[in-house]
């Protein structure tokens, strides 16, 4: 069975740091690109982070660029995000996701994001 | 820009047909991915590459695109299909913006 289990979440005061993690099981982890998305409460959905199957390639949210950064360990099925600068605003449920595809009609791939973890919620305040 | 602009609420009579859309200028280049969340819950894909439906999810969702809107159409609303749901692409810069989200209400 495909799972993302994120942990790491937790109250930390503005200006801090924090380590989420996503441990993924059921797939070849290396063969796929994973992604970061987050809620702020009450909130929207938004894209902050994703890296390439071998972590080679990643790209950020401008909102998080140069406080946030993707990682991932094939050797131990594991993706993370290291968080620093902490701010308010980065207050929400933080959920991992694994990029899937599907063959469309046309035989063209198609991504997008077919897996996702229950999420870890980070709370930045003092 | 990569801001992807959804209507906040709609709302649908049970059984009755629901259309969504989202509008940017990155849909002209780059299909749109659809996600239902139901509350308390992580997202879902019901739509992907614009069209194509994920495996399991039932064929009253369908999606199409033209210009810079794409649109999510839900046939024969169920109770169960109230939730929210955003569109999702991507930019020439490599990122993968989602919508502003819309709220269905399944009367």
């Amino acid at each position: 069975d495909v799972q993302l289990l994120e942990s790491g979440g937790g109250l930390v005061q503005p200006g801090g740091s924090l380590r989420l993690s996503c441990a993924a099981s059921g797939f070849t982890f290396n063969n796929y690109a994973m992604r970061w998305v987050r809620q702020a409460p009450g909130k929207g959905l938004e894209w902050v982070s994703a890296i390439s199957g071998g972590g080679g390639h990643t790209n950020y949210a401008d909102s998080v660029q140069g406080r946030l950064t993707i990682s991932r360990d094939n050797s131990k099925n594991m993706l993370y995000l290291q968080m620093n600068s902490l701010r308010v605003e980065d207050t929400a449920v933080y959920y991992c996701a694994k990029e899937g595809y599907i063959v469309g009609a046309d035989r063209y791939y198609y991504y997008y994001m077919d897996v996702w973890g229950k999420g870890t919620t980070v709370t930045v305040s003092s | 820009s990569s801001g992807l602009t959804q209507d906040p609420a709609v709302s649908v009579a049970l059984g009755q047909t629901v259309k969504i859309t989202c509008q940017g200028d990155s849909l002209r280049t780059y299909p749109a991915n659809w996600y239902q969340q139901k509350p308390g819950q992580a997202p879902v894909a019901v739509i992907c590459g614009n069209s194509n439906r994920p495996s399991g999810i039932p064929d009253r969702f369908s999606g199409s695109s033209s210009g810079n809107t794409a649109s999510l159409t839900i046939s024969g609303a169920q109770a169960e299909d109230e939730a929210d749901y955003y569109c999702n692409s991507r930019d020439s810069s490599g990122n993968h913006p989602f919508g502003t989200g819309t709220r269905v209400t399944v009367l």
